[in-house]
């Protein structure tokens, strides 16, 4: 099983709603990333979980907070967005963080957010 | 620093060969492509590393040159499927708070036309 899932594919919220955006793969990976995509643009990596434990973070505001509950569980929760944070959030998992980076990453389908 | 790609868009018809070039203004430790589809998540294609150890599909090829900071993805035979936005994703530090991560290159459009 080479999927990864994420949940749910479409969200509208509002700018003082609370959301949580869901990520899970069963491939025994132990990195997983959360990437921000706009239209027509390339994916801008947010946050990396290596073994569970945060190990980048793309300076990215409070407003977004990751969470990796365990190895096979990654969310990314929401609070207080801007309008400017309408995009695909993908998110993906890679065997191991190495580096020089020597593992595909495996990309979920993504979720498509609206803030409204 | 985002890497460049070149061309930004290309057409093909079925059959023929195309070349999409990465390019980095420092140095690279590994380069990854990745091929989406529109609406679709991107998929691996190919790994690169200095030194020449490579990583990816069969019937796709591509080149690193460390010298020039460059990598090359070539597509032969275009199939209709080959179709999508290709990014080349560098690694431009080894180890550090940039352990492992990828930066993209704004992307090339391939279509290919029957």
């Amino acid at each position: 099983d080479t999927e990864v899932t994420q949940t749910p594919k479409h969200l509208v919220m509002g700018m003082t709603n609370k959301k949580s955006l869901k990520c899970e793969q069963h491939m025994g990976h132990r990195a997983m990333y959360w990437y921000k995509q706009k239209a027509k643009k390339p994916p801008e990596l947010m946050f990396v979980y290596s073994y569970e434990k945060l190990s980048i973070n793309e300076s990215v505001p409070s407003r977004f907070s990751p969470e990796c509950p365990n190895s096979s569980l990654l969310n990314l929760h929401l609070h207080a967005l801007q309008p400017e944070d309408s995009a695909l959030y993908l998110c993906a998992s890679s065997q191991e963080l190495a580096s020089p980076s020597t593992y595909e990453q495996y990309f979920g389908p993504g979720t498509r957010l609206t803030v409204t | 620093q985002q890497p460049v790609q070149s061309p930004q868009a290309v057409i093909l018809r079925e059959g023929e060969d195309a070349v999409i070039n990465c390019s980095s203004s420092k140095a690279l430790y590994s380069v990854h492509w990745y091929r989406q589809k529109h609406g679709e998540a991107p998929v691996f294609l190919m790994i690169l590393l200095k030194g020449g150890e490579q990583k990816g599909h069969d019937k796709i090829s591509a080149s690193f040159n460390e010298k020039k900071q460059q990598s090359s993805l070539y597509l032969t035979a275009s199939q209709l499927s080959y179709s999508g936005t290709y990014f080349c994703g560098t690694e431009m530090n080894a180890g550090g708070t940039s352990y492992g991560k990828l930066t993209f290159g704004q992307g090339t459009i391939l279509t290919v036309h029957p």
